[in-house]
């Protein structure tokens, strides 16, 4: 079954360790996504890629880094998380069809 | 530049009743697509309807459909007989035809009444 992982779902850690938020997906598609969300806001365009070796900066800026390697594995870094980092982190992809984003359950951060 | 507007934070239905969430758009491109996503308190995304700007009928999927207006650039989401469960935000959303990006508004929380 095609689908969207993202692991971990939640983490709770100290400000200054590094962290990678893992997403993977199933689906073959070439468009993955980070977004950034405060409970009950909007969305907030962080990262994306539209291919391997590719990847570009969203519309918010943000200390994090991308990386793709593989169709599959869209992988997000915090070199240093800092409590202003405490949000939930979603994960998408799509083709280059419709563009209709299949997102990954998210991961809810919260750094003390 | 893209915008989606959705003018009402939060939104109060009966059971059983139907109601109409906003959305306005904004895009100077010919070929796009809007969506409507739910997110229910558990925080996962949920596609549910998609329209295309050449789609000269309004998308329906169970009881969502789009009320898709072109000339007003409105694509308002019609819910019909709510149930407790789709008490969740709502969120708009826009992309142009194989382009990278989606945009989203700001969203909407339906709250359903017992």
């Amino acid at each position: 079954e095609a689908d969207i992982y993202q692991t971990p779902r939640y983490l709770v850690i100290g400000t200054g360790k590094k962290i990678t938020l893992e997403c993977s997906q199933t689906m073959g598609h070439d468009k993955m996504y980070w977004y950034q969300q405060d409970p009950g806001m909007e969305l907030h365009l962080i990262h994306y890629s539209y291919g391997v070796n590719s990847t570009e900066k969203g519309d918010l800026s943000s200390e994090s880094t991308v990386s793709r390697i593989r169709t599959e594995h869209f992988p997000l870094t915090l070199e240093s998380a800092r409590p202003s980092h405490t949000s939930q982190y979603l994960c998408a992809s799509s083709d280059w069809t419709i563009n209709e984003q299949f997102f990954g359950p998210g991961t809810r951060l919260t750094v003390l | 530049a893209q915008k989606i507007t959705q003018t009402q934070p939060g939104m109060f239905v009966q059971e059983k009743e139907a109601v109409t969430l906003d959305c306005t758009y904004d895009t100077s491109d010919q070929s796009y697509g809007l969506f409507w996503y739910k997110q229910p308190s558990s925080g996962e995304m949920i596609f549910l309807i998609y329209q295309g700007s050449y789609d000269e009928q309004n998308a329906t999927e169970g009881r969502y459909s789009l009320n898709f207006q072109k000339a007003r650039k409105s694509a308002n989401l019609v819910i019909s007989a709510s149930q407790l469960g789709d008490s969740a935000m709502y969120f708009c959303a826009m992309s142009n035809t194989g382009g990278f990006k989606t945009i989203f508004g700001a969203g909407t929380r339906l709250f359903v009444k017992a």
